[in-house]
């Protein structure tokens, strides 16, 4: 059984940077594909990005190109989501979760309990 | 980037109704859909994947039907704990995108 553990919640300033973390258990950080969904106040879900295992690499939503890095610390089996630049509009949830693979088809079937920054000056 | 949308955005309804959802791709997805269930200030859960394929301790009233871009959650019988905000994502190709989602009310 997979559990997500986010950090908690952030209040920040326009312009600053946030990095939220994301911690594994049950399973390895190396087993797992971790991506960043968030959710603004009273919106729909929006992904951001995450680990493609495929290529190995970290894909990043269009939007956020630029202002998003996902690392990973194996050692302590943690991910991170720092999100820079940031404007009122970045408040959110910001959630973590694992992506599933059955034959092939994927899904999110993990989620961490959800993070909330809220950018105000 | 491959639009997802969901119709209608609010339905309501009581317990015991057969309830449908329809989700539509702006292009062709195979069977790359999942369905979520989020309640308030909860994470979403993941209820269907592969379009048709029941999440492990998914209660058997819900499925899910379709392939390309036409795609369907069904609850056959609500229950009170059913009343929740429903959305599709898919995943097959990058960015995995939402639907705005379906809001089910009493």
């Amino acid at each position: 059984q997979v559990q997500l553990v986010q950090s908690g919640a952030e209040v920040t300033k326009p312009g600053a940077s946030v990095k939220v973390s994301c911690k594994v258990s049950g399973y390895t950080l190396t087993e797992l594909s971790i991506h960043w969904v968030r959710q603004a106040p009273g919106k729909g879900l929006e992904w951001m990005g995450g680990f493609d295992p495929e290529d190995g690499e970290t894909m990043y939503g269009q939007k956020f190109q630029g202002r998003v890095t996902m690392t990973e610390d194996t050692s302590t089996d943690t991910t991170y989501m720092e999100l820079s630049s940031l404007r009122s509009e970045d408040t959110a949830v910001y959630y973590c979760a694992t992506v599933g693979d059955s034959s092939g088809w994927y899904y999110f079937d993990y989620w961490g309990p959800g993070t909330l920054v809220t950018v105000s000056s | 980037d491959i639009q997802l949308t969901q119709s209608p955005s609010f339905l309501s309804a009581s317990v015991g109704d057969r309830v449908t959802f329809t989700c539509r791709a702006s292009q062709g997805i195979s069977s790359y859909l999942a369905w979520y269930q989020q309640k308030p200030g909860k994470a979403p859960k993941l209820l269907v994947y592969a379009a048709s394929t029941l999440q492990n301790g998914v209660p058997s009233r819900f499925s899910g039907t379709g392939s390309g871009t036409e795609f369907t959650l069904t609850i056959s019988s609500l229950q009170p704990e059913d009343f929740a905000t429903y959305y599709c994502q898919q995943l097959n190709s990058y960015p995995f995108t939402f639907g705005q989602g379906t809001r089910l009310e009493i």
